[in-house]
């Protein structure tokens, strides 16, 4: 059973920072990887996903790679602001079945110090 | 941009009542997913339905059904709620995949509304 685990659970750094969340999962047979961010009390913005047959996306700051073999994503942020002060969620679309289907992991919460 | 519309943010009802859910999606997704989210045991699937009046369960059906009469909306019944479903629901929708063009797409979510069973 796909198992999907990131650590830390929290992690608090001062602006400026560039910082990197993890993500695991134990069965590599993956379709895709997303990442997600939820602010307190809100739904799940979708920020980048990347397919099982690339190794990494980038939009503005932010910088998700994969590498499928060892189970592994990591989320880059550049130059961190207090604005990115949120819980960031990694998820994955098994290979077999649905593809929209996804697997959660707990998620990250993140705070960023003025 | 996508919206996915969930009706309330917040519903407060009693144990042994009949709940609605519904949420709306204005993309012309195919696919429709109900979530609920917990401290300590994160995003759980509980339906998720690909087409109109089809639906498959999720992680954790017990104790809900669900609807999908017309494309753009799916509704969550909580036949008899009971206390141990007070929590936060949560709506996406994402286009259908083929596989085979190996084009994964995000899944786009709502609000969330957070019940309360009493």
């Amino acid at each position: 059973k796909q198992e999907v685990t990131q650590i830390p659970a929290a992690l608090s750094v001062p602006e400026g920072e560039n910082l990197v969340l993890n993500c695991s999962f134990t069965d590599s047979a993956i379709y895709n990887l997303q990442w997600f961010r939820q602010d307190p009390g809100k739904g799940l913005t979708s920020l980048l996903l990347i397919q099982s047959s690339q190794r990494e996306q980038t939009s503005g700051r932010l910088n998700a790679s994969l590498d499928k073999s060892s189970g592994r994503s990591t989320l880059y942020i550049a130059a961190s602001q207090p604005g990115d002060s949120a819980t960031y969620l990694c998820a994955v679309s098994p290979s077999i079945g649905n593809t929209g289907k996804l697997i959660f992991g707990q998620g990250t919460t993140l705070q960023v110090k003025p | 941009d996508v919206k996915v519309t969930q009706s309330s943010r917040y519903l407060v009802k009693r144990t042994g009542e009949k709940v609605f859910l519904e949420c709306v999606q204005d993309m012309d997704h195919e696919n429709m997913f109900w979530y609920r989210q917990d401290p300590g045991l994160g995003l759980r699937l509980i339906y998720f339905s690909y087409d109109v009046k089809m639906k498959e369960k999720g992680d954790i059906p017990e104790g809900y059904s669900v609807s999908r009469e017309k494309k753009e909306r799916f509704s969550l019944i909580l036949e008899s709620a009971s206390t141990n479903q007070t929590s936060m629901y949560l709506c996406a929708s994402s286009r259908l995949s083929f596989r085979q063009a190996e084009v994964g797409q995000p899944q786009h979510f709502g609000d969330g509304t957070r019940l309360s069973i009493l």
